[in-house]
């Protein structure tokens, strides 16, 4: 149980095309969903928290209007990455939080590896 | 600000050896410590620790939390090649999300 999907796994765009990655809880569901992007040999880096039916929570300098994230079900989050520059290359990870006795653990998609040319 | 350390950086050993990783967080509202395994994507659940001085063990590897001092270390007993990974400590706080820290890389020799 508990396994959460990513898609497209992989994607090459050029610079100023806008590309979407789902994240799909595939057994539970979640009422809260986490983007995260990670840099080569860097940790996580929370960009912004998705609740379903709600806008997402943005972390600091994370821009909202350039990565548009939208939390349609209890399944299913989708993060826009918009206008896109070679900077915004990087992995880019979901997870979805499952209630383990009272506090949510994250279950991360496989990620989605952007190459913006 | 949440500040979460882990140490070492960076660990070369050979198959059979026992690692210990450290973790150590400053955060405000912690509710739990979260161990993940980082391989060549995303991270895996290895363990989830709320209460300080219980063990939780799975295999060879093996997890505490010392709510007191704020730190939690996991153990790798006779490691082995497939071992090999990034290791995450992330401490969970109420009201808000999880905080990562760097990471531990482990690298086992064959």
């Amino acid at each position: 149980g508990a396994v959460v999907s990513q898609h497209p796994s992989w994607v090459i765009c050029k610079s100023g095309t806008s590309v979407k990655i789902e994240c799909r809880s595939l057994d539970f569901q979640a009422t809260t969903m986490f983007w995260y992007r990670q840099f080569p040999k860097q940790s996580l880096m929370l960009m912004a928290t998705s609740n379903e039916g709600s806008k997402a929570t943005y972390e600091q300098g994370v821009e909202k209007d350039k990565f548009l994230i939208n939390h349609a079900s209890l399944t299913l989050s989708t993060l826009t990455v918009t206008s896109a520059h070679p900077e915004d290359s990087s992995f880019y990870i979901c997870s979805a939080g499952m209630d383990r006795g009272g506090t949510d653990t994250q279950y991360f998609g496989p990620g989605t590896r952007l190459t913006v040319l | 600000e949440d500040k979460v350390v882990q140490s070492p950086l960076s660990l070369v050993v050979h198959e059979g050896d026992t690692v210990t990783l450290n973790c150590s967080y400053e955060v405000t509202n912690f509710r739990s410590l979260l161990w993940y395994k980082q391989e060549k994507k995303a991270p895996t659940f290895l363990f989830m620790l709320t209460s300080s001085g219980i063990e939780k063990k799975s295999g060879r590897l093996s997890s505490i939390l010392d709510k007191k001092e704020l730190f939690s270390i996991l153990n790798i007993t006779a490691t082995q090649t497939g071992d090999s990974a990034v290791y995450l400590c992330a401490p969970s706080l109420y009201g808000q999300n999880f905080v990562f820290g760097p990471g531990t890389r482990l690298s086992v020799l064959p």
